[in-house]
């Protein structure tokens, strides 16, 4: 079983669309992320979120909105694609105490055309 | 604002070698030092260290952090061509809150 997986692995779309990535852990865990790795390979993170509180990273534009049904889940939602939306984005999952160790999921492929 | 420096950027070695890849940070409040390998997917947890001087070490790989000097290595002996990887370090704070991570050091092992 996946601990963190993603859909989908990849994502072709046109600037202008909405689109949205999965993910879902299956660890228990009561804390989830969403990073984006861009062509230099550089991982940032975009926004951390458990039952009690998100926090966002003030550089994310408000074209991105984290969107959680329950524990096990968190979806991001991008709506306007712009050309520098295209990167990896990985979803990760933690146990909050744990000093931000964590699992990654595999990664979603994002490109804008 | 926190941040991370790695350094190398990129390296290449060759199998055999012993390689020393260097992380500095400055983080608020800070709390642990992880060490990922990422090749073709997704980052692979390495290491995580939360006191000075106390080495952590996993077959070939070892790595230390010196809090008073606010910087990690990490150690990889008699290198492997399937260490090729880039190496990412991040920093967490006590707040819970996500990694900060380095750019991370291209490895390449060659035959």
């Amino acid at each position: 079983d996946t601990a963190v997986s993603q859909t989908p692995k990849y994502l072709v779309t046109q600037m202008g669309n909405d689109k949205s990535i999965k993910c879902e852990q299956n660890l228990g865990h009561d804390t989830m992320y969403w990073y984006k790795q861009d062509s230099k390979k550089f991982l940032k993170i975009m926004f951390s979120y458990n039952n009690k509180e998100l926090i966002i990273n003030e550089t994310v534009p408000n074209r991105f909105s984290p969107k959680s049904p329950d524990k096990a889940h968190l979806n991001l939602h991008i709506n306007s694609l712009e050309l520098g939306d295209s990167a990896v984005y990985f979803c990760a999952s933690g146990e909050s105490g744990t000093g931000g160790l964590g699992t990654f999921g595999s990664g979603t492929r994002l490109t804008v055309v | 604002e926190d941040k991370v420096v790695q350094s190398p950027l990129s390296l290449v070695v060759h199998e055999g070698d012993t390689v020393t890849l260097n992380c500095s940070y400055e983080v608020t409040n800070f709390r642990s030092l992880l060490w990922y390998k990422q090749e073709k997917k997704a980052p692979t947890f390495l290491f995580m260290l939360t006191s000075s001087g106390i080495e952590k070490k996993s077959g070939r790989l070892s790595s230390i952090l010196d809090k008073k000097e606010l910087f990690s290595i990490l150690n990889i002996t008699a290198t492997q061509t399937g260490d090729s990887a880039i190496y990412l370090c991040a920093a967490s704070p006590h707040s819970g809150y996500a990694l900060n991570f380095g750019k991370g050091t291209s490895l390449l092992v060659t035959p």
